[in-house]
């Protein structure tokens, strides 16, 4: 089965703070997706990675960054953390060669920032 | 106007019965056809694929796309209160390469013992 996970369930951190979240696949997947989930707009795309060290804009980009320096691993970064941040951080991950377009998530991250 | 549409919800119903999730599109690119079950606390996992048109069936669940419409739907027959979920259809041009997903907000579904 591959597993997608994430390094904290919940995290509550402070305006300006500087935020890490982490996410581990375990199935050598090529791409890496982190999305944001807020009620009544669903999932939107941060940033997505096609490969180590390769990383594209998504949807709503501004205020975060990523980092992939390993091919299981794929890192989001809140510079500056702000309120309007507060939302469910959820990260995929997609086996390219699959023949489908199935992205596998992770449990997600519920961030608070106060 | 959003490109995937999807009722919230909540849509509540007795256990047995036969439950209908849709979602409309605007994009007739779309092609590969997702929908995903999320429980609460955690991520998305995929329930049902189906490519361009028809239905495909994987027992108690049936998955439909009409492309003339637009309109996808989601059929749980003799539902259970395990079934009780959020529901996300999810959509692509294409599936080879990197191709964005694009959801639906998703419809929480309540079934009641």
């Amino acid at each position: 089965d591959v597993k997608v996970t994430q390094s904290s369930r919940y995290l509550v951190k402070r305006t300006g703070e500087k935020v890490f979240l982490e996410c581990v696949q375990d199935m050598d997947h090529e791409n890496m997706f982190w999305y944001r989930q807020d009620p009544g707009l669903g999932l939107r795309l941060i940033y997505f990675s096609y490969d180590v060290k390769m990383k594209e804009k998504g949807d709503i980009p501004e205020g975060y960054s990523v980092s992939r320096e390993k091919k299981e691993r794929f890192s989001l970064i809140l510079e500056s953390a702000s309120t309007n941040q507060t939302s469910m951080y959820l990260c995929a991950s997609r086996y390219l060669a699959g023949g489908y377009n199935e992205q596998f998530f992770g449990p997600g991250t519920r961030l608070t920032v106060l | 106007q959003k490109e995937v549409e999807q009722d919230p919800g909540p849509l509540s119903v007795p256990e047995g019965a036969i439950v209908s999730l849709n979602c409309t599109y605007s994009n007739s690119a779309f092609q590969y056809f997702m929908w995903y079950r999320q429980y609460s606390r955690k991520g998305p996992e995929l329930l049902m694929y189906t490519y361009s048109s028809g239905n495909k069936e994987d027992g108690r669940f049936t998955a439909q796309v009409d492309k003339s419409s637009k309109y996808i739907s989601l059929f749980i027959r003799d539902s259970q209160p395990s079934d009780s979920a959020t529901y996300l259809c999810a959509m692509s041009e294409r599936n080879t390469g990197f191709q964005k997903l694009v959801f639906g907000t998703g419809t929480r579904l309540l079934v009641s013992p």
